[in-house]
Parts: C-alpha cells; sequence; structure tokens
C-alpha cells in the first residue's frame, strides 16, 4: 500500500460548484497535513495547512482530516477557472520529511 | 516577493554534460531541497540539506550531488547528464524546527537533455 494516495484526475466540474479533492494515507503517525496548489509550469505553493484532525477554513478553501480514517479533503466553494491546477497534498510526522501525493488535475469549466 | 529563485527556468544539454541548477532563497531558511518532477510519479527527492555544508540524500541521489557552501544558496550537480535525467526540478526551503517542515518552492528548472 502506498502511503499516501491522491486520484490523479484529470476532475472537470463546472465554474461555481463545489469541488472536493482528497487523499488517503496509510501512516497513523502523520499530524500535519497540506494542501499544495500547482499552476502549469510553475512551482507549488502552500494552499491550506492543519495540525493533526478537524477543519480548517480560509476563505472560499477548507481543508478537512479525518485521522481515523486516514483521510483528508479540500472543498473549494464557488469555484472559479483560475482555481484550474494541480492539487497536491502532503503530510509529515513532526519536521520529518514530507510525503506527497502524486496530484489530481481540477479544470473549473467557465 | 520572489522568495525561492531558481536562475534557470529551462535548460536544454546534451548527454554527458555537467548541469549546474542554482537555487537561492532570501527567507533565511535553515533548510532547502531539491525534487524532481514527472508525470505520474510525482515529487520525489532528491537531496536536502539542514545546514551549510551539510547535505543527506534523498530517496533518488543516482546521478546527482549538491553543493551548499552558504546558507541562502543550494546548487544541484548532474554531474554526466543523461536522457532519463529530463525532468522539472523543484528547489524548496523551509524554516526548521516550526513543528512541520512546510516548504516554499521556486518556480522550477525545466531541464531536457538530448
Amino acid at each position: 500500500q502506498k502511503e499516501v494516495e491522491q486520484d490523479p484526475g484529470p476532475l472537470s466540474v463546472p465554474e461555481g460548484a463545489i469541488v472536493s479533492l482528497n487523499c488517503t494515507y496509510s501512516n497513523s503517525a502523520f499530524q500535519y497535513f497540506m494542501w499544495y496548489r500547482q499552476y502549469s509550469r510553475k512551482g507549488p505553493e502552500l494552499l491550506m495547512y492543519t495540525y493533526s484532525s478537524g477543519n480548517k477554513e480560509d476563505g472560499r478553501f477548507t481543508a478537512q482530516v479525518d485521522k481515523s480514517s486516514k483521510y483528508i479533503s479540500l472543498f473549494i466553494r464557488d469555484s472559479q477557472p483560475s482555481d484550474s491546477a494541480t492539487y497536491l497534498c502532503a503530510m509529515s510526522v513532526g519536521d520529518d520529511k514530507i510525503i506527497f501525493g502524486k496530484g489530481t488535475r481540477l479544470h473549473i469549466l467557465p | 516577493d520572489v522568495k525561492v529563485t531558481q536562475s534557470s527556468r529551462y535548460l536544454v544539454k546534451r548527454t554527458g554534460e555537467k548541469v549546474f541548477l542554482e537555487c537561492v532563497q532570501d527567507m533565511d531558511h535553515e533548510n532547502m531541497f531539491w525534487y524532481r518532477q514527472d508525470p505520474g510519479l510525482g515529487l520525489r527527492l532528491i537531496y536536502f540539506s539542514y545546514d551549510v555544508k551539510m547535505k543527506e540524500k534523498g530517496d533518488i541521489p543516482e546521478g546527482y550531488s549538491v553543493s551548499r557552501e552558504k546558507k541562502e544558496r543550494f546548487s544541484l550537480i548532474l554531474e554526466s547528464a543523461s536522457t532519463n535525467q529530463t525532468s522539472m526540478y523543484l528547489c524548496a526551503s523551509s524554516l526548521a524546527k516550526t513543528g512541520a517542515n512546510v516548504l516554499t518552492f521556486g518556480a522550477g528548472s525545466r531541464l531536457t537533455v538530448l
């Protein structure tokens, strides 16, 4: 079983829809969970960062961690064409090495 | 507002050439990393450094070396480039001892080896 699993997509949704992106993981020791957004031909940029379980909200973005199910989610409300990008989940145990998912390509259709 | 700068965005090299990829960060971060990113394989860690003049191997160090002579600069060296090193190379940095290794990435260097 891979340490972090993420559906590569592509995921195409109409503008204004709610988007749900997900990752599953196997290492129950992970404590820090991150979402990075990567536009085409650019480097990833940190979007959301959460510690342990629970929800975190930042504008149209909500990150959710369910440690009992080893499942994390990123929700995007009122999606915009500018949200079209690849979204990478990432997680770590303390300040140890970060493990990345392979990314989900998202297309928001105008 | 540039924080991690990779000096070469696009390079084309010949097989066997020596290649230098330079990365500079202006955030006074202790930790610096080199990844490569390939379709279907995601991000793979090549080398990292937690301090000046120190380096640690990542998951795929073969065919690469690194140099960190100054805190802000971390160089990736391909001693003899091969076609299977054609890839997007990403440099990143992070502040030590924050409880999590939150990375700031550069824009990437796309290397093509012919």
